[in-house]
């Protein structure tokens, strides 16, 4: 069975990072990609990014690049999500969610997901 | 960017009623587009994926159907566990969710 389980609450001052952690479990951890998606309060999700815990490429939203890194330890079945120069807009819950490849030149859906890591950011 | 509308916003029914959803996207999509229920506090979980295959374990009363910009999931025989909010998200260039609907007992 597939479980992903993710680092706890993480409370960061305006400017600073936070790495949030995702160790999967279940599965062959490099057969798929791992997505971050994150949710601020009341609102709806926001897809950030994936990594192909495979080879490591990476890609990530527009609205987040230059800003996020996300990375894996294939050792350790786990990967991270970076988040750098926070403000109190990044005050959300960040989801790890394994990717399922549908095709060539497209992106994926998310079977399986973490539990959700709340990150408060806050003077 | 690929924009997802989702309609409506919240929807009100009783248990028994057939629901329908609507998302559309702002360019065709072909049939890259997944379906996904959340409760409050938890994660979501998957229904349907490329916009009419039933995820594994969930019930018939889902389906999705749809292709190109205009897609609907539909309850045909709304559950008391099926109250939450439901997202749509396009996975055929990058990834975009829509803004949700929450289905609330009426």
């Amino acid at each position: 069975q597939v479980h992903l389980v993710q680092s706890g609450a993480e409370v960061r001052k305006p400017g600073a990072s936070v790495k949030v952690s995702c160790k999967a479990s279940g599965y062959t951890f490099t057969n798929y990609a791992m997505n971050w998606v994150r949710q601020a309060p009341g609102q709806g999700l926001e897809w950030m990014g994936w990594i192909n815990a495979g080879n490591g490429n990476t890609k990530y939203s527009q609205k987040f690049q230059g800003r996020v890194t996300i990375t894996r330890d294939t050792s350790a079945s786990t990967a991270y999500m970076e988040l750098n120069s926070l403000s109190s807009e990044d005050t959300a819950v960040y989801f790890c969610a394994r990717g399922i490849w549908s095709a060539p030149h497209r992106d994926y859906y998310f079977d399986n997901w973490g539990q959700g890591t709340l990150v408060t950011v806050s003077s | 960017d690929i924009q997802m509308t989702q309609s409506p916003s919240t929807l009100s029914a009783s248990v028994g009623d057939r629901v329908t959803i609507t998302c559309r996207a702002s360019q065709s999509i072909s049939s890259w587009l997944a379906w996904y229920q959340q409760k409050p506090g938890k994660a979501p979980d998957l229904l349907i994926y490329k916009a009419s295959t039933l995820e594994s374990g969930v019930p018939s009363r889902f389906s999705g159907s749809g292709s190109g910009t205009e897609f609907t999931l539909t309850i045909s025989s709304l559950q008391p566990d099926d109250f939450a909010t439901y997202y749509c998200q396009q996975y055929n260039s990058y990834s975009t969710f829509g803004q949700g609907t929450k289905v609330e007992i009426k």
